[in-house]
């Protein structure tokens, strides 16, 4: 069954650096998104992207974020100078369809901590 | 944004006990996607059931969408089953832009031998 896939699985990085975490959506697929998750609480909403533009950000998605497809298949979040406040699981998903009836698949997720 | 509250946020068994997860949403919905998260953090689709009834196996889910619900069922549970189980919405036409999910706090399951 295709998956979406994520690396690193972890990462630990100092305060005000900077980090490109990666992940390969399933290939057919039309929409990616980033979620992040602060250890204990819920899953939050940072970004969707489709037809090589940003379709939705939330509050979370400062500045200091940006996305990219760099080519056919990777989809990439690169937070440009690192809090400590960043410091969550982020997980990449992916649906195939234009409408929004349409299952997410998860990524098994990067575990960031920021020093 | 759509409310999504989860109820009960803590649930203990004993292996081979039978359990119903709530999902409750403050609006209408066009996609509603169950979650197990294991222990190593990772987002498992259990189902997309915007409305109606599904089952895989030992777990099944109803959403009555038209009452903002939805429940999940988990019959003879194992210690497989262990985790936290969120449930997640898209909003309806009108409402949020297409595809974010807003996801509930979790129900964390513990299941005992």
């Amino acid at each position: 069954e295709p998956e979406v896939t994520q690396t690193p699985s972890h990462q630990v990085t100092q305060m005000g650096q900077e980090v490109i975490l990666r992940c390969v959506p399933i290939s057919n697929h039309l929409y990616f998104y980033w979620y992040r998750q602060i250890l204990g609480q819920k899953v939050e909403f940072l970004v969707s992207f489709y037809n090589n533009e940003i379709s939705e950000k939330s509050e979370i998605f400062d500045d200091q974020f940006s996305v990219e497809r760099p080519d056919g298949s990777n989809f990439t979040l690169k937070i440009r100078s690192t809090k400590l406040e960043d410091s969550a699981m982020y997980f990449c998903a992916s649906s195939g369809s234009v409408t929004i009836q349409e299952t997410q698949y998860f990524g098994p997720g990067t575990r960031l901590l920021v020093l | 944004g759509i409310q999504v509250e989860q109820s009960p946020p803590d649930l203990i068994l004993q292996e081979g006990a039978n359990s119903t997860l709530r999902c409750n949403f403050s609006d209408s919905v066009n996609n509603l996607q169950w979650f197990h998260q294991n222990p190593w953090g990772q987002l498992i689709n259990l189902f997309y059931i915007p409305s109606g009834t599904k089952q895989n196996g030992r777990l099944s889910a109803t959403t009555v969408a038209t009452e903002r619900y939805s429940l999940l069922y988990i019959s003879s549970s194992q210690t497989t089953d262990s985790g936290v189980y969120f449930c997640a919405v898209v909003g309806g036409i009108g409402g949020s832009t297409l595809g974010r999910l807003y996801f509930g706090r979790g129900t964390q399951l513990t299941v005992w031998p």
